[in-house]
Order: structure tokens, then C-alpha cells, then sequence
């Protein structure tokens, strides 16, 4: 049992580069969403979906774009990479709400570079 | 405007003792309360949660207590283990979010000294 993977672990890109984070859940949860933790910091929503074919923005949106054409995946884009887009990105996912004691589950992050 | 607050940056405990981790929140709306745990290069790993209703959850050595008149809970491990030793983040969400966003606090790191 997967739970939730995040491809890749590890980039390091040049300023200006774009690339696309891939986010997979095999738990079949509604929900996922993509968070950044920088240093000294809590973990601070990007964008979520609450269904296939939904996304909506968080916190810290800017400068980043997802897309939920499947169920299971979720990704991340960065179209113009930027040295302040430096952080680890976490992939979660939750069946439902709060409500119903349904808690996130976590990637174990990738860690972007951006020089 | 740091909704989630958690002050104390790092806690040092005996193996065996409890383990006290604090969190203030400032959104009198938050209407339920999550503590995780991460280990490093690993994500976060949900722990315990409280809804805003009630005063005390509790599962095995994790007990959660949420005082809504101070805006604060508290994570207790009772007896902590080394392997207690991570990051713990306090998070929040709000009412008819669908789970929603959580806001989360900076983290307090422990460490249980064996």
C-alpha cells in the first residue's frame, strides 16, 4: 500500500526552467492538495482540489499551477522557476472532512532547488 | 498574521517523563484542532485531532487538551520514547472548509533523551 508518492525527491533547477511535480494517491481520496515548508516555517497550502477536474487556490499561490485530470494524480507546475520557489513541496490527500475524523496523509516531499 | 502559533521552537525530555507541546491560536472559528509529527526527510504523519467541542482527546500515550477560553491546546506523551523524538505541528481548520485548508504553526522540535 503506497499511500500517497511524489515524483520526483529531489530537483535542482536553473531560473527560468519549469517543471512539473507529480503527486499519486492509490487510497481513492477526493481530496489532495500541495503544500511548501521553508525553514523555520509550517507548512503553507498552495492549491487543493476537492475533486477530479476541481482545483482551487490557497495560501501561497502565485506563481504555481496544478491540474486534477485524474482521480489519483495531482500535479504541480512551476512555468518560470525563481530562487524564492526553493523548498520542500509536500503532497497530501484526505478522503473527506474533518467531520468524519478523516486526517491528510503525506508525501514524503521533494526537495526543489532553484539557482 | 500567524493564525497558528507555536512558541517553543524546541523541548528536551527524559525518556519516561511526559512531554508537554504547546500551541495559541488567534481565529476564535477554528472548529478543529489536528497535532502531526514529522520525521526528517519523511511527510508529516497525522497523530491526534479535537474538535472544538470538546476539552480532551485521547489515544494511548497521546492525549490532546483544547482550553477554547485561552485559544490553546496542548499535546501531552505520557511516557515519552526516543522514538517520540521529531517535529510536532499544530494545525487548524474551520468550519465547512471540507477539511480545508489546515493552517499550521511553525513546529516544535522534541527530543527524548534516553
Amino acid at each position: 500500500n503506497a499511500g500517497v508518492t511524489q515524483t520526483p525527491k529531489f530537483r535542482v533547477l536553473k531560473t527560468g526552467q519549469s517543471m512539473t511535480l507529480l503527486c499519486a494517491q492509490d487510497m481513492n481520496h477526493e481530496y489532495m492538495y500541495w503544500y511548501r515548508q521553508d525553514p523555520g516555517m509550517g507548512l503553507r497550502l498552495i492549491h487543493y482540489s476537492v475533486g477530479e477536474g476541481t482545483t482551487a487556490k490557497g495560501e501561497v499561490p502565485d506563481g504555481y499551477n496544478v491540474s486534477r485530470l485524474k482521480k489519483q494524480n495531482f500535479l504541480l507546475g512551476l512555468e518560470s522557476a525563481a530562487p524564492s520557489q526553493t523548498s520542500v513541496y509536500f503532497c497530501a490527500s484526505s478522503r473527506g472532512t474533518l467531520a468524519s475524523n478523516q486526517p491528510q496523509h503525506f508525501g514524503d516531499g521533494t526537495r526543489l532547488s532553484i539557482l | 498574521d500567524q493564525q497558528v502559533k507555536q512558541n517553543s521552537p524546541s523541548l528536551s525530555v527524559q525518556e519516561g517523563r511526559i512531554s508537554i507541546l504547546n500551541c495559541d491560536y488567534t481565529n476564535s472559528m477554528f472548529d478543529y484542532f489536528l497535532w502531526y509529527k514529522k520525521y526528517p526527510a519523511e511527510g508529516p504523519t497525522f497523530l491526534i485531532s479535537i474538535s472544538s467541542i470538546k476539552d480532551k482527546n485521547e489515544d494511548g500515550r497521546f492525549t490532546v487538551f483544547l482550553n477554547k477560553s485561552a485559544k490553546h491546546l496542548s499535546l501531552h506523551i505520557v511516557p515519552s520514547q526516543p522514538g517520540d523524538s521529531a517535529v510536532y505541528f499544530c494545525a487548524a481548520t474551520l468550519p465547512n472548509s471540507g477539511n480545508t485548508p489546515l493552517v499550521f504553526g511553525k513546529g516544535t522540535r522534541l527530543s527524548v533523551i534516553a
